[in-house]
């Protein structure tokens, strides 16, 4: 399995409270990816990195922010948590040349 | 029009069934096919990329149409173990790496049952 991490795995927060979510790889991976997951819309992409300090928006970036500072470490933020971002939040990762993705464990954020 | 439309299922067949489903995409840039497996409430991992000529892997069959623009999964001799949703994915490549979009059906749910 590839080497990529999640954490918190789950989180309860308040609405309008910021919340960041760390995923953390040790392949040394060029690229890196934050999705959410809602049933009926399947995995869509938030934003993703392909570098260090190397970011670009998704398809529904609106309310999260993102940074990457080491090739290990990509951090999503949502600035002040809505009950509509309430979801299971993938991280991905992907080596140059590659078109593969591998996807770490997840977390389960709910916004009450 | 999503770009990746997959039958939502769920396909409820009994064990040793053989069972396919399809995909279809909307652009015809598409270079690239995966089919991925997510168990529930786990991540999505690679269950086998998708060739032009079509590729085979164990009880496992994948194929390309180009010109319908659909990818298929065969699944021969079904095991309970088979249940999960599987989703399908399509990469479209950019003018460089960091550009190419990678698109996922919403997935395809499969239930065996004994």
């Amino acid at each position: 399995d590839a080497g990529i991490t999640q954490s918190p795995r789950h989180k309860v927060t308040e609405t309008g409270t910021p919340v960041t979510l760390r995923c953390h790889q040790t392949e040394n991976h060029r690229y890196m990816y934050w999705y959410r997951q809602d049933p009926g819309h399947g995995l869509r992409l938030i934003h993703y990195s392909y570098g260090v300090k190397d970011t670009d928006k998704g398809e529904v970036s609106d309310g999260y922010s993102v940074s990457r500072s080491k090739t290990e470490d990509f951090l999503l933020t949502l600035e002040s948590a809505t009950s509509s971002q309430t979801s299971v939040y993938f991280c991905a990762i992907r080596g140059t040349g590659e078109e593969t993705q591998y996807f770490g464990p997840g977390t389960r954020l709910l916004v009450l | 029009r999503k770009e990746v439309e997959q039958d939502p299922g769920p396909f409820n067949v009994p064990e040793g069934a053989t069972v396919a489903f399809n995909c279809t995409y909307s652009n015809s840039a598409s270079q690239s096919f995966f089919w991925y497996r997510q168990d529930c409430r786990k991540e999505p991992k690679l269950l086998m990329s998708v060739y032009s000529s079509g590729n085979e892997d164990g009880r496992f069959t994948a194929q390309l149409n180009r010109a319908s623009q659909y990818i298929s999964l065969l699944i021969r001799d079904s095991k309970l173990s088979d249940s999960a949703t599987y989703l399908c994915v399509v990469n479209i490549p950019g003018l460089y790496s960091s550009a190419s979009k990678i698109i996922f059906g919403s997935g395809t749910r499969l239930s065996i049952r004994p």
